[in-house]
């Protein structure tokens, strides 16, 4: 079955830190891929997408990730976070070669900053 | 722009008693999703509308639960009656129409509604 895993229930990173958030996926082909962050009180708000093409993908507040092929990985990485980073975290994987599917989703990752 | 509205933000119901939900989703946008969340699992997909046709409803748990989408425009999903294992985060999202063979149109987000049934 297709699913989406992401490791880190809770990850507490310093202000100023780097970060890295961990997704995996198991699906039969390359899905599209998200990353989506919750603040509380807000809807889910896409940060970056992956489609094809180049595997280092840029989105907003100066996130990125990088999909990786062989460990069927999209991790999402930030060199310096900010208190304002402090969200839950989602990544999601959508069936690449049909309109209009639904996103599956996984766990999600909460994430804490420390002054 | 208005982004995708949710209301309530928040419902309380006992038991067996009847909850209706509202999404109002992007002006223009033909796709309507449903999604929930229960506490400490992932958010899970529960059914599709294009305009006011139900595309994929295979993610909806039991009879229970009806959507609706009349006119094209908001959505509603009721439950009834309600169980205490349906208490969690219903969201709703919005996209545009589908680029022929292509999925990729970025599905916008509302606030979510909590639902709690006690």
């Amino acid at each position: 079955a297709q699913s989406v895993t992401q490791p880190d229930i809770h990850i507490t990173v310093s202000e100023g830190a780097s970060l890295e958030l961990r997704c995996n996926y198991s699906y039969g082909a390359t899905p599209y891929l998200f990353w989506y962050v919750q603040s509380p009180g807000q809807g889910l708000q896409l940060l970056l997408k992956y489609f094809s093409g180049d595997t280092l993908v840029q989105g907003i507040k100066g996130f990125e990730a990088e999909f990786k092929r062989s460990q069927s990985s999209f991790n999402l990485r930030k060199p310096s976070v900010h208190w304002s980073d402090a969200a839950e975290y989602f990544c999601a994987a959508q069936t690449s070669n049909q309109a209009g599917t639904a996103l599956i989703f996984g766990k999600g990752t909460t994430l804490s900053v420390s002054s | 722009e208005a982004g995708v509205t949710q209301f309530p933000s928040h419902s309380v119901i006992e038991k067996g008693q009847t909850v209706t939900l509202r999404c109002d989703p992007i002006s223009g946008h033909d796709n309507l999703y449903w999604y929930r969340r229960v506490m400490g699992k992932e958010i899970k997909f529960l059914l599709h509308f294009v305009k006011e046709s139900k595309q994929d409803e295979s993610g909806m748990p039991n009879n229970r639960f009806l959507a609706e989408r009349t006119g094209g425009t908001y959505s509603t999903l009721k439950v009834q009656p309600a169980e205490l294992e349906d208490s969690g985060v219903y969201f709703c999202a919005s996209s545009q129409e589908e680029a022929q063979g292509r999925g990729d149109r970025e599905q916008y987000f509302g606030p979510g509604t909590r639902l709690t049934v006690t």
